[in-house]
C-alpha cells in the first residue's frame, strides 16, 4: 500500500542553523501539508500546498519557513534559522484531491527535530 | 476560531468492552472530519473520514458518527482489544484546507 515517507527520522541541529525536512508524498496525490507536534501538545497545522503554490498557512509559518516541491516527487520544508522552540515532530501529509475534493489526509511517520 | 475538544482525555478499559470517544467542535461549518490513531512516538494513522454531508462511516469494529449541527462526532469501538491501545485524535477540516486537531483521548485496553 502506498505511503508517505519522510527523511530523516531524527535530526539534531544547533540553534541558528538551517534544516531541510524531506517528504515523498503518495504518488498522484495533489494536496500536500506540513504539521508539527511539540511534545505533549496538539498536532498543529503549518502549511498546505496545492497546484504548486501555498494555499493556506498558519501564524507559525513565518518568514523562517518555506516549502518547495523541487520535482515531481519530493516536498520539502525548510527552516532557515532554527530556534529552540522549533523542536518538535514534523509530519508531512498528502491527500488525493481528485476533482478538487479534499479527502483523507495520509500522514508520514514524522521527523523528530531537536534544536540545541 | 475553530476549536476541537476531546473527552475523555484518558480511558482505561478491560478487553472486550465497547467504548465511545467524543469529539466536539465549535464551528459547525466544516468540510470534513477525520479520526486518527497515534501510537507513542509514531505518525498518525487515518481511521475514518466523514464528509460534512455524511452522518456516519464504518470500518471493521470502528464506527464514527457526525452531528454537524451540534458540533459533535463520536468514535465507537466495538469489542476492544489490547492492540487498540493508542491515542485517538479527532481533526476537522474547517473549509480552509487544513486540519484542526483535538488534544486526543489516550486509550488503554488491558487483558
Amino acid at each position: 500500500e502506498p505511503e508517505v515517507t519522510q527523511t530523516p527520522s531524527h535530526q539534531v541541529t544547533q540553534m541558528g542553523q538551517e534544516v531541510i525536512l524531506r517528504c515523498v508524498p503518495i504518488s498522484n496525490h495533489l494536496y500536500f501539508y506540513w504539521y508539527r507536534q511539540i511534545l505533549g501538545q496538539k498536532v498543529e497545522f503549518l502549511v498546505s500546498f496545492y497546484n504548486n503554490e501555498i494555499s493556506e498557512k498558519s501564524e507559525i509559518f513565518d518568514d523562517q519557513f518555506s516549502v518547495e516541491r523541487p520535482d515531481g516527487s519530493n516536498f520539502t520544508l525548510k527552516i532557515r534559522s532554527t530556534k529552540l522552540e522549533d523542536s518538535a515532530m514534523y509530519f508531512c501529509a498528502s491527500s488525493p484531491g481528485l476533482a478538487g475534493v479534499r479527502e483523507t489526509q495520509y500522514f508520514g511517520p514524522g521527523t523528530r527535530l531537536l534544536v540545541l | 476560531k475553530q476549536e476541537v475538544t476531546q473527552i475523555p482525555a484518558a480511558l482505561s478499559v478491560p478487553e472486550g468492552e465497547n467504548l465511545v470517544l467524543n469529539c466536539s467542535f465549535t464551528d459547525s461549518a466544516i468540510y470534513n472530519l477525520q479520526w486518527f490513531r497515534q501510537d507513542p512516538g509514531k505518525g498518525l494513522t487515518s481511521l475514518l473520514l466523514i464528509q460534512s454531508s455524511q452522518r456516519e462511516q464504518t470500518s471493521g469494529r470502528l464506527n464514527a458518527s457526525l452531528d454537524k449541527s451540534s458540533g459533535r462526532s463520536t468514535l465507537y469501538i466495538a469489542a476492544s482489544q489490547p492492540g487498540d491501545s493508542a491515542t485517538y485524535l479527532c481533526a476537522v477540516d474547517d473549509n480552509t484546507d487544513k486540519l484542526i486537531f483535538g488534544t486526543g483521548t489516550r486509550l488503554q485496553v488491558f487483558p
